[in-house]
């Protein structure tokens, strides 16, 4: 166990729908991390945050939106899903948010399926 | 611009044989390289990570890491590989704009 919760565990929705994925950080961690597995794309990183402030952004499409929260929780926003928004979504954290010399802790992800 | 290749998207060994799992990157900046171990229905968790101090890095799980410049190769490898190795391995580079990208994933097979 990690530390890293995810809710939920599972999300089967529609195209066309808006769904909100949820991680809670370690205890004492300040910085998220959103990631994104598919069988297309593999593991592509999405977003960073820091103690509430983004601190970096990769492949996130304009679609989709993160947001770090005053208690440290992160919520990452996907709306007008398509079928090929259908992942697993992983978030991860780590303490300082320097990415090099932190280590990132993962949790379970959420498995998203867009029908 | 970053990136990982990694060669072999599938690789089987007997059980206490030696475990090779290859990648190169190209970077045009000196590059922090690591690798990750993905277990059946779970999330990624850091084996060993070069950040350009040794160049042969140790990891969890008896797995270390070469990092060798000249061929621009981060090879992980462990002397005997045991049945719980068997996962999906991901090589990442990351470069100091903090953005972070993973190979495709080798899954190791360990046959008894």
């Amino acid at each position: 166990d990690s530390g890293v919760t995810q809710t939920p565990k599972h999300l089967i929705t529609a195209t066309g729908q808006r769904v909100t994925l949820r991680c809670s950080p370690r205890s004492g961690d300040l910085s998220v991390y959103w990631y994104q597995q598919s069988l297309d794309q593999g593991l592509q990183f999405l977003i960073q945050y820091y103690n509430g402030e983004e601190r970096a952004k990769g492949n996130i499409l304009e679609r989709f939106s993160a947001q770090q929260f005053p208690d440290l929780h992160s919520e990452l926003n996907l709306s007008s899903l398509e079928l090929g928004d259908s992942a697993l979504y992983f978030c991860a954290s780590s303490p300082t948010g320097q990415r090099v010399t932190d280590t990132q802790y993962f949790g379970p992800g959420t498995r998203l399926t867009v029908l | 611009a970053q990136s990982v290749t990694q060669l072999g998207s599938h690789v089987s060994v007997s059980e206490g044989a030696l475990v090779l799992l290859r990648c190169n990157y190209s970077s045009s900046v000196p590059p922090y390289l690591f690798w990750y171990v993905q277990y059946p229905n779970q999330g990624l968790q850091l084996l060993l990570k070069y950040t350009s101090a040794a160049t042969l890095v140790k990891g969890i799980n008896g797995f270390e890491a070469e990092f060798k410049k000249s061929e621009t190769s981060f090879h992980l490898t462990k002397p005997s590989a045991h049945m719980s190795d068997a996962a999906e391995y991901f090589c990442a580079v990351s470069d100091p704009g903090n953005q972070f990208y993973f190979g495709t994933g080798t899954s190791l097979t360990v046959i008894p």
